[in-house]
């Protein structure tokens, strides 16, 4: 059970670049959500989904988009990638939303990302 | 909006010495996670808090949530290398919007 599977985990692109990242999960979870990472900062929230099919905008949702056309499997997009873009980005799932008592998150890895 | 604030945001202990790290709201929290995240890895949930004056435990760690549902806090008992890494609350309760505090990071010295 590979539980939040992120690929790549590095990966180096240049100002203007585009890029996906991958999150993957095996626990039939119906919502996901993507994480950045930044020191000093916390976790932000950049978008997320609950249930195939549908995604919703987070706290820093500009210069992101995403896509959930499998339950299992949630996209992060960099159209044109910034310097500011430059993080670690955490891709999460749950079983329930907040509220519902069941509702904490599985992360998986990670990926670092740097724009130069 | 709702935020927490944790304090402290960096704390040295020597180890075998007790630590505690709080997580402070202007407002009324629903419930309240916590989550540990070691150098290099991804958060990992620790526990989740509900009830008012509640208090959990899990071997070496105490969590507590206040009486008012503004505060909260994690104790460790004990410290060892292995607790090293950052220490996060997390406000539960705004509809799957979680807001992350800046977290606690722990270093333990030998």
């Amino acid at each position: 059970n590979a539980g939040v599977t992120q690929t790549p985990k590095f990966r180096v692109l240049k100002t203007g670049q585009s890029m996906t990242l991958l999150c993957a999960q095996d626990m039939n979870h119906e919502y996901m959500y993507w994480y950045r990472q930044d020191p000093g900062m916390g976790l932000r929230l950049i978008h997320y989904s609950v249930g195939e099919g549908t995604t919703a905008k987070g706290e820093v949702p500009d210069g992101y988009n995403v896509s959930r056309l499998k339950k299992q499997n949630f996209l992060l997009g960099l159209e044109s990638a910034a310097p500011s873009q430059t993080s670690v980005y955490f891709c999460a799932s749950s079983y329930a939303p907040y509220g519902g008592g069941n509702e904490k998150l599985f992360f998986g890895s990670g990926t670092q990302l740097s724009v130069l | 909006g709702q935020q927490v604030m944790q304090i402290p945001q960096y704390q040295h202990v020597q180890e075998g010495e007790d630590f505690t790290t709080y997580c402070n709201s202007s407002t009324t929290l629903s419930n309240i996670q916590w989550y540990k995240q070691r150098p290099g890895g991804h958060p990992v949930f620790l526990i989740q808090l509900v009830k008012s004056g509640e208090v959990k435990k899990q071997k070496r760690l105490t969590f507590q949530f206040g009486e008012a549902k503004k505060n909260s806090s994690l104790h460790i008992t004990a410290t060892q290398t292995t607790d090293v890494g950052t220490y996060f609350c997390v406000n539960a309760g705004n509809n799957r919007k979680l807001i992350w505090g800046l977290g606690t990071s722990l270093a333990v010295n030998p």
